[in-house]
This record gives structure tokens, sequence and C-alpha cells, in this order.
């Protein structure tokens, strides 16, 4: 089974709706984070979590929110969706610590179209 | 903040030969990690190799290695006995190693260049 996990894979939505975004993962990890991906730009970081308790935003929060409902899990929300939010969304984990060297591990992704 | 860029939109390279892509950063950090990540067109952000700025040695992990000038701030990838199955985008990403061990005072993430296609001629 996937460490990481994201659900929906795909989404098509319209403007306006509210849609959560899902990500769990199984491997223990105190630190998560929520990247855009948009073709010829990259990931971009959307929001992160260092624990339950912790969330910041990142570099393009704006039009989003998230919950961390538990370690295991990570939500991103847009509350009324816009069609320039149509991207790939990726989660991803990492742990916390010396010695860690930094990796993070990702999802498999959700494919976000919003008409 | 930091900057990571690729200034290699698209490569091409004949199997079993051997490529480079590029990638240089910006930072006032002495403390950090580099990654470089390869995206399949099955989506999947798969990790390729990782250096880490304290150690002079250059990275290597089979036929990928790194070229990594931290004066020049530059990370490149090689690739070499290029395989049909390198074909994807690579992302070059850098990340503070001070945030990686605690969470105060500091932004955390990875911050990534625009990515390399890379194109496998067989």
């Amino acid at each position: 089974d996937a460490d990481v996990t994201q659900t929906p894979r795909n989404r098509i939505t319209k403007t306006g709706k509210r849609i959560m975004l899902e990500c769990s993962q199984t491997k223990g990890h105190d630190r998560m984070y929520w990247y855009r991906q948009d073709p010829g730009l990259g990931l971009r970081l959307i929001y992160y979590s260092f624990d339950v308790k912790d969330i910041n935003k990142g570099e393009i929060s704006d039009g989003y929110s998230v919950s961390r409902q538990a370690q295991a899990k990570f939500s991103l929300s847009l509350e009324s969706a816009i069609p320039n939010q149509t991207a790939l969304y990726f989660c991803a984990t990492s742990e916390q610590g010396a010695g860690v060297l930094g990796e993070q591990f990702f999802g498999p992704g959700t494919r976000l179209t919003v008409l | 903040a930091q900057t990571v860029t690729q200034s290699q939109p698209e490569m091409s390279v004949q199997e079993a030969e051997t490529v480079t892509l590029s990638c240089t950063y910006d930072t006032s950090e002495s403390d950090y990690y580099l990654f470089w990540y390869k995206q399949p067109p099955s989506r999947q952000m798969i990790l390729v190799i990782r250096q880490e700025a304290y150690k002079q040695q250059n990275a290597t992990e089979n036929r990928f290695s790194v070229n990594f000038q931290k004066a020049a701030k530059s990370f490149s990838l090689k690739i070499s006995d290029s395989q049909l199955g390198d074909a994807a985008m690579y992302f070059c990403a850098y990340r503070s190693a001070v945030i990686s061990v605690y969470s105060g005072g500091g932004a955390d993430g990875l911050t990534f260049g625009k990515g390399t296609h890379l194109i496998i001629q067989p």
C-alpha cells in the first residue's frame, strides 16, 4: 500500500463550488505539505503543517484553506473554486529532526479541473 | 527567500548517451539540501538524488550523479547511459537544513525550479 495517499485522484468541478482534497499518510511523519503544480511553473507550496496544532501559509495560500485533522491527515479546501485553480495538487510528508536529510515523500497527486 | 533556476526547458539525448541537466540556486544560508526529482508521465514525484551542502563529495546513485559547486551555487545532474525509462520531467529543489530540524523561525518546504523535460531518442 502507498505510504502517502490522496483522494480523489481526479476531479472536475464548476466555478464557485467548494471542494476538499484529502491526504493521508502511514509514514508516521509529523510534517505535511500541500503543493500546486502548473505547466511550466514547477511545484509551489500552498500550506504546510509542522504538527496538528501548527499550520503555516506557503507561497501561494490565497484562495485555499487547510485542516490537519490528525497526525496522519491533512486536507486542502477551495472554498469557492475558480478556473485558475485548475492544476495538479500534491501532498507531501517529511520527518523532523537531525539526520533526516530533508527528503519529502509525495502522494500520487490530484488533477483538479475547474470549469 | 531562496530561488531555483533551471535554464533548460527541454533536453534531448540519444539512448545510451550521457546528458547533463543544469540547476542554479540562490540562498544566503550555508546549510541546506538539494534534490533532483523525476516526474514521469504517471505524474508521481520520484526522488533521484540528494546532496547535503556540508558535504564536498558529489552524490552518486548508479547512473545518476551530481556536480555540486557550492561557491557557484550550481547543482547539475548527469545521467549516464541514458535509457528510455529516463524520459520525464526533472525538477531541481532546495530545502533549508535548519528548518528541517527545528520547527521555529522560518519557512519550511521545498523550493522547486520550473523543470526540464528530458526526451530520450531511441
